[in-house]
């Protein structure tokens, strides 16, 4: 089982429509949780982090956590084509003292 | 503040030479890191450090080196280039282990 596991996509979605990116990771007791958009050739940059179970909301982004199912999830509500990227997940392992990126998912809107 | 800052942006090395990739930061963050990121892939750690003097392997150290003499500094050498070392190089840091990572803007690097 790989430690962190994500759609590679391409996810389609038409312009103001809601993106729901998901994630499940390996280790039972991971506390932090980060979520990076990475646009093609650029580097990753932060724009969601969670440590509670449950949903954290900044502007159009919202995450949630269930920490017993090992799934984190990003929603970008009022989808805009300037968030077409790949979003990578990633868990800070415990068990391992390391942030394990996931491979990514590829979001593209469609104007 | 410049953030963390990477050169050079490019680099083409033949097989079996060397080169060093330079990081600095200006956050004053004591955690560094280097990952490399393969097409379509995720972030790999190479090496990272807690702090001046103090480093540690990720999970593909192998042909790398690292050193940390100040806070500021984490550059990476690669001896002995080879065509799977093609890839692009990133490098980042943080205030502690469990805190956001922030990325500079990557070294792409091929090895023919």
């Amino acid at each position: 089982q790989k430690e962190v596991e994500q759609n590679s996509g391409p996810l389609s979605v038409p312009e103001g429509a809601i993106a729901s990116l998901n994630c499940t990771y390996s280790d039972r007791v991971s506390q932090s949780f980060f979520w990076y958009r990475q646009y093609s050739g650029k580097s990753p940059e932060l724009i969601m982090s969670i440590y509670s179970n449950g949903d954290k909301e900044d502007g159009r982004f919202t995450a949630q956590l269930n920490k017993a199912s090992q799934y984190v999830s990003l929603l970008i509500r009022d989808s805009q084509p300037s968030d077409s990227a790949t979003y990578l997940c990633a868990p800070w392992m415990d068990s391992s003292y390391k942030l394990i990126f996931g491979s990514g998912t590829r979001l593209l809107v469609r104007p | 503040n410049a953030g963390v800052t990477q050169t050079p942006k490019f680099r083409i090395l033949k097989i079996g030479q060397s080169m060093t990739l330079q990081c600095a930061q200006d956050m004053n963050h004591n955690y560094m890191y280097w990952y490399r990121q393969d097409p379509g892939m995720g972030l790999k750690l190479i090496y990272y450090s807690v702090g001046a003097g103090i480093t540690d392997k990720g999970e593909v150290p192998n042909g790398y080196n690292v050193s940390r003499s100040t806070t500021e500094d984490f550059p990476l050498r690669l001896e002995l280039a080879a065509p799977s070392q093609t890839s692009v190089y990133f490098c980042a840091s943080s205030y502690t282990t469990v805190y956001e990572q922030y990325f500079g803007p990557g070294t792409r690097l091929t090895v023919t």
